[in-house]
């Protein structure tokens, strides 16, 4: 049983490149959670989904973030005209529902030169 | 809102000794979830250790066990024999419940505690 599938594991875009960012989700699991983590810092939440679904998208900044989880694929975090700050790791972690343990993978590490 | 605090930036333990982690918290929700993981050096989030808030034991794992006292908020990490393997970024976190009891289903991380297992 494969776990928390990202891809790929290390990204560089130019600034004003788009970034797209995969996730596969553990089997069974429809629950995906995607965080950003700064150098130095904890993890952020950016957004939680569920099949074709945002629940929560609290943590996404307003502008340029997007991210979908279709009925069929991984879950995509995407980035349009990348800046030098969105240079981080960005991690998605899924779970069976709201209320198990989430699993992440290994994580995305973008670098916006 | 939730709030996850850990104070020390850096801890260093010799080997095979115990080390206490601190992490306090700060919620409102009714119930909720308190965890551990742990980042080693090439990155990826490896999960230690659960707490539900209505838990009455301690939860352990293995060599990880949770202090955790709710009327203080606190759930620090107590890591026992203490393997070189060990050093890592560890990671405190929440995951909160509305008022009718429903996850929020994120999570919310504190900063971090370096700890580096000496020999």
């Amino acid at each position: 049983n494969a776990g928390v599938m990202q891809n790929p594991r290390h990204l560089v875009r130019r600034r004003g490149q788009e970034a797209r960012l995969r996730c596969s989700p553990m089997k069974g699991h429809s629950h995906v959670y995607w965080y950003r983590q700064l150098p130095e810092e904890g993890l952020k939440f950016m957004v939680y989904l569920q099949k074709e679904n945002i629940i929560d998208e609290s943590g996404m900044p307003k502008e340029r973030f997007s991210a979908e989880f279709p009925k069929e694929g991984p879950s995509i975090l995407r980035i349009q005209q990348v800046v030098r700050g969105d240079s981080a790791a960005y991690f998605c972690a899924s779970s069976s529902g709201a209320n198990t343990e989430a699993f992440f993978g290994q994580g995305t590490r973008l670098t916006v030169v | 809102a939730q709030k996850i605090t850990q104070t020390q930036p850096g801890m260093f333990v010799q080997e095979k000794e115990a080390v206490t982690l601190d992490c306090t918290y700060d919620t409102s929700d009714p119930s909720y979830g308190l965890f551990w993981y742990k980042q080693p050096s090439s990155g990826e989030m490896i999960f230690l250790i659960y707490q539900g808030s209505y838990d009455q034991q301690n939860a352990t794992e293995g060599r990880y066990s949770l202090n955790f006292q709710k009327a203080r908020k606190s759930a620090n990490l107590v890591i026992s024999a203490s393997q070189l393997g060990d050093s890592a970024m560890y990671f405190c976190a929440m995951r909160g419940t509305n008022a009718g009891g429903t996850s929020y289903g994120k999570l919310t991380f504190g900063q971090g505690t370096i700890l580096t297992v000496h020999p």
